[in-house]
């Protein structure tokens, strides 16, 4: 079965350093996102991603972030300057045709910001 | 806006025990409506989704859940639990009108043998 695909699994970065998430979507899909889970939090989202540009983004989703799909099969979630509060689990997800259609999540990074 | 309520943050149950979880959202219009499944160290699997129609929905490893507009619910239900069901259980709710979902706080099942 077709899978999207993180990594890392998990990442230690210092406060104030830049990070780069990375996920490979399914092949065919054409919908892709980025959530965050807090530990013992719901799943939050950060943004969407249709047609090469950002499609909604939340309020978490500041200046400090940006997203891109560098090469047609990679899809990466840049944080300019991590602080302790950025530490979270990220999911990338993607989906055929929209959030109506659910997606496919991903195993997640595990992002430590010490 | 949406939101979504799972009103029991931690379910027990033996296994071969039907389960019930619930799931309340609030929204204008008749929503997407979506259950997902967390093991522990995994992502997030869709279990079953709800758009339109009828309104008990069959999803995968033998869930279904039905969806009661009058009572703004969306309840996931099983017949008989198995041990590998432990496990988070998310709803979530979408829109026509966003690319996003929410999520509710999760309901965390324990399958006793």
């Amino acid at each position: 079965e077709p899978e999207v695909t993180q990594t890392p699994s998990h990442q230690v970065t210092q406060m104030g350093q830049e990070v780069i998430l990375r996920c490979v979507p399914i092949s065919n899909h054409l919908y892709f996102y980025w959530y965050r889970q807090i530990l013992g939090q719901k799943v939050e989202f950060l943004v969407s991603f249709y047609n090469n540009e950002i499609s909604e983004k939340s309020e978490i989703f500041d200046d400090q972030f940006s997203v891109e799909r560098p090469d047609g099969s990679n899809f990466t979630l840049k944080i300019r300057s991590t602080k302790l509060e950025d530490s979270a689990m990220y999911f990338c997800a993607s989906s055929e045709a929209g959030q109506g259609y659910g997606y496919t999540f991903g195993s997640g990074t595990r992002l430590t910001v010490v | 806006a949406q939101s979504v309520t799972q009103p029991d943050i931690h379910i027990t149950v033996s296994e071969g025990a039907s389960l019930e979880l619930r799931c309340n959202y609030s929204y204008g219009a008749t929503p997407y409506l979506f259950w997902y499944v967390q093991s522990p160290g995994q992502g997030l699997q869709l279990l079953l989704k709800y758009f339109s129609g009828d309104t008990l929905v069959q999803g995968i490893k033998g869930f279904e859940a039905e969806f009661k507009r009058s009572q703004s619910s969306f309840n996931l239900r099983k017949p008989s639990v198995h041990w590998s069901d432990a496990a988070e259980y998310f709803c979530a709710v979408g829109a026509p009108s966003t690319d996003k979902l929410i999520f509710g706080t999760g309901t965390r099942l324990q399958v006793f043998p």
